[in-house]
C-alpha cells in the first residue's frame, strides 16, 4: 500500500543553519506529495506541493524535489529561523482510486531552532 | 474569509459515552475530510465528504461515522468510546472535488480526552 516515511526527530539546530529532513514515499502510479507544517496549538498548514516528477516546490525559503527515481522529496531550507520551530509533515496523495483528497502523512519531525 | 472553524475546542468523556464533533468549512469548500492525530500513530485519515456524501472512508471501525449537511458543514461521532480514542481531530476542506492539485485548509482541532 501506499506510505510515507519520515527522519525521526526532534532536529536541533542553530539559527542560519542548513536544514533537509528526509522523506520519502512508496505508492502506485503518481503520486502528488505535499509537505505539511504544524505550529504549536494549531492546525497543518501546507509548505509547500510537487504533482509530478522533477517538480520542485519551493515557499518561504523551503524547497523539495520530486524524485521518483528515488522515491523522495526532501526538504530543506538554506538558513533556518528560530520562527521555523514547528512539526513538519510529508504527506502523498495518490493518483489511483479516483477523486480523493485522502493524504498519507508521515509520521512528522520536530524542529527545533535555538538562537 | 473565515478560515475551517472546529468546535469544540477540547472535550473530556468517560469511556462508553458518545461524542460528536463539529466542522464549519471553508465558505464555498465542498470537500471536508477527517483526520485523527495521535502521539503514537500520526495523522490517520478517517473520512472524506463531498456534496454530502462519504467518498472516501480509512481503516477505523464502525463507532466512527460521519456525516455531511447541505451547507457544506460536517459533523463526526464516534460511539462507546476507548481510551484509545484520545486524539485531536482535525477537520480539512478543499474547494475542489478533483483531489489532484487541491490545497486542503486545516482547522486547529478538537482535542479530545477520554477518562
Amino acid at each position: 500500500g501506499n506510505s510515507v516515511t519520515q527522519m525521526e526527530g526532534p532536529v536541533t539546530l542553530s539559527e542560519e543553519a542548513f536544514l533537509t529532513i528526509n522523506c520519502t514515499y512508496t505508492a502506485t502510479g503518481y503520486p502528488s506529495l505535499f509537505w505539511y507544517v504544524q505550529y504549536p496549538g494549531e492546525g497543518l498548514q501546507l509548505l509547500l506541493k510537487a504533482t509530478k516528477a522533477d517538480d520542485k516546490g519551493s515557499n518561504k525559503g523551503f524547497e523539495a524535489t520530486y524524485r521518483k527515481e528515488t522515491t523522495s522529496f526532501h526538504l530543506e531550507k538554506g538558513s533556518v529561523q528560530v520562527s521555523d520551530s514547528a512539526v513538519y509533515f510529508c504527506a502523498l496523495r495518490s493518483s489511483d482510486g479516483g477523486a480523493t483528497n485522502k493524504l498519507i502523512f508521515g509520521t512528522g519531525t520536530l524542529l527545533a531552532v535555538q538562537p | 474569509k473565515a478560515g475551517v472553524t472546529q468546535t469544540p475546542r477540547y472535550l473530556i468523556k468517560t469511556r462508553g459515552q458518545q461524542v460528536t464533533l463539529s466542522c464549519s468549512p471553508i465558505s464555498g469548500h465542498r470537500s471536508v475530510s477527517w483526520y485523527q492525530q495521535t502521539p503514537g500513530q500520526g495523522l490517520q485519515f478517517l473520512f472524506e465528504y463531498f456534496s454530502e456524501t462519504q467518498r472516501n472512508k480509512g481503516n477505523f471501525p464502525g463507532r466512527f461515522s460521519g456525516r455531511q449537511f447541505s451547507n457544506s458543514r460536517s459533523e463526526m461521532n464516534v460511539s462507546t468510546l476507548e481510551l484509545g480514542d484520545s486524539a485531536l481531530y482535525l477537520c480539512a476542506s478543499s474547494s475542489s472535488s478533483l483531489g489532484t492539485n487541491e490545497k486542503l485548509f486545516f482547522g486547529s482541532g478538537t482535542q479530545l480526552s477520554v477518562l
